[in-house]
């Protein structure tokens, strides 16, 4: 079965320094993988997604992942937070040819000034 | 853009009343979803529909049923609210066909149960 990890429940980091969001997944077949951004009170939205071809994809708000196959990980990555970035981060994979998206548990980003 | 609209966006309800939860898109998308989303357990899928009248069950089912009667509007419904429901709902919704569909979420409904 598949299944996705957020290793971090919890992220702090200052305003203006860099933040990596870790996801590994688990998968015997291929995947389209994805982040979701939850800002406060809101609904999730699209961040980025990989779906084939260049394993470095970029996202809305400077936000960028890198999708590792051998080690099945999809990082995400931003290189200055800003505290409106302060938000729910999910990963999530969508096992090709179903319907069916499963997302992690999600890691809370939180950008102090 | 595409609007995934949630009727409502707190209820308080007690236990044993029936509780429905509506979701209209604008986008004539073919499919729709409900999540539930915990602390700690990210969002599980409760129901999907890929057309009107159709359904199918999540990850989650129990405890609740759907409905589907237009393509634009998916409803959730506790028929008999327990404490262990209280939860965040999302609806969302995308295109059909094959291959990767975007999803789009609606704003959430917190449900208590008293």
């Amino acid at each position: 079965a598949q299944s996705v990890t957020q290793l971090d429940s919890q992220v702090p980091v200052f305003e203006e320094a860099p933040v990596e969001l870790r996801c590994n997944y688990s998968s015997s077949v291929s995947v389209y993988l994805f982040w979701y951004v939850q800002y406060p009170n809101q609904g999730l939205q699209l961040l980025l997604k990989y779906l084939s071809g260049s394993t470095l994809v970029k996202g809305i708000n400077g936000f960028e992942a890198e999708f590792n196959k051998s080690q099945t990980s999809f990082h995400l990555r931003k290189p200055s937070v800003h505290i409106s970035d302060t938000a729910e981060y999910f990963c999530a994979v969508l096992v090709r040819d179903t319907d069916k998206l499963i997302f992690g548990t999600g890691t809370r980003l939180q950008v102090f000034p | 853009d595409v609007k995934v609209t949630q009727s409502s966006r707190y209820l308080v309800k007690r236990t044993g009343e029936k509780v429905f939860l509506e979701c209209v898109q604008d986008m004539d998308h073919e499919n729709m979803f409900w999540y539930r989303q915990d602390p700690g357990l990210g969002l599980r899928l409760i129901y999907f529909s890929y057309d009107v009248k159709m359904k199918e069950k999540g990850d989650i089912p129990e405890g609740y049923s759907v409905s589907r009667e237009k393509k634009e509007r998916f409803s959730l419904i506790l028929e008999s609210a327990s404490t262990n429901q209280t939860s965040m709902y999302l609806c969302a919704s995308s295109l059909g066909g094959a291959g990767y569909r975007e999803l789009f979420f609606g704003e959430g409904s917190r449900l208590t149960v008293l």
